[in-house]
């Protein structure tokens, strides 16, 4: 069964400064999709960013971006210039494409944002 | 931007009561999920709907949760005889396909039960 695994319960980062919070996965598949979603305080979940396994690139949304490494099964998200807003916990999450209709979840890392 | 919304944002019921939580997907999308944050865990998958039935559900969807898509907008998640253990965040999600489509979620309803 595949797990996803976020080894971060809390981190903080100044204001305007560059964070990276990491998640590992396990899987025996070769195709799949990974996820970061975001949970601020209202309690939404909110999609940050998506990867498909099969593309090498890594994705990219604005001040947010991925390492995704396909052989060592991680997928960090970093977050540039770090603002207020940011401040939620984040979700990193693996979907298969080839069977289950679930999403995975870790459990997740809250992060703070120091002004 | 087309959003999923659910109501009531909060519920506080009596254990043993039936709850309906309700939801309203994307309207062009065909695939409908619940899930469910217990406070302090990870978000757990309970139940895939399309086309009128169940597609696909998790060891915590038992008898005592129902959905069902009374009309063309909204999804409802019923549950019949609530316990304590049911308190929880619920959030439906929605997809325009079931493969390679992202899942879009609602804001939840804070489920209480006393």
């Amino acid at each position: 069964a595949q797990t996803v695994t976020q080894s971060q319960p809390e981190m903080s980062v100044q204001e305007a400064e560059t964070v990276t919070l990491s998640c590992t996965y396990d899987t025996s598949e070769s195709d799949y999709y990974l996820f970061w979603y975001k949970q601020p305080p209202s309690r939404q979940m909110i999609l940050v960013i998506r990867q498909e396994a099969y593309k090498q690139q890594n994705a990219t949304e604005n001040r947010f971006s991925v390492n995704f490494q396909k052989a060592a099964k991680s997928f960090s998200l970093k977050i540039s210039d770090s603002q207020l807003g940011d401040a939620a916990m984040y979700f990193c999450a693996y979907r298969s494409p080839n069977r289950d209709d679930k999403i995975i979840f870790g459990k997740g890392t809250r992060l703070h944002i120091l002004p | 931007e087309p959003e999923v919304t659910q109501t009531p944002s909060h519920q506080v019921t009596q254990m043993g009561q039936e709850v309906i939580l309700r939801c309203v997907p994307i309207s062009n999308h065909l695939y409908f999920y619940w899930y469910r944050q217990i406070l302090g865990q990870k978000v757990e998958f309970l139940v895939s709907f399309y086309n009128n039935e169940i597609s696909e559900k998790s060891e915590i969807f038992d008898d005592q949760f129902s959905v069902e898509r009374p009309d063309g907008s909204n999804f409802t998640l019923k549950i019949r005889s609530t316990k304590l253990e049911d308190s929880a965040m619920y959030f439906c999600a929605s997809s325009e396909a079931r493969q390679q489509e992202t899942q879009y979620f609602g804001p939840g309803t804070r489920l209480l039960v006393l």
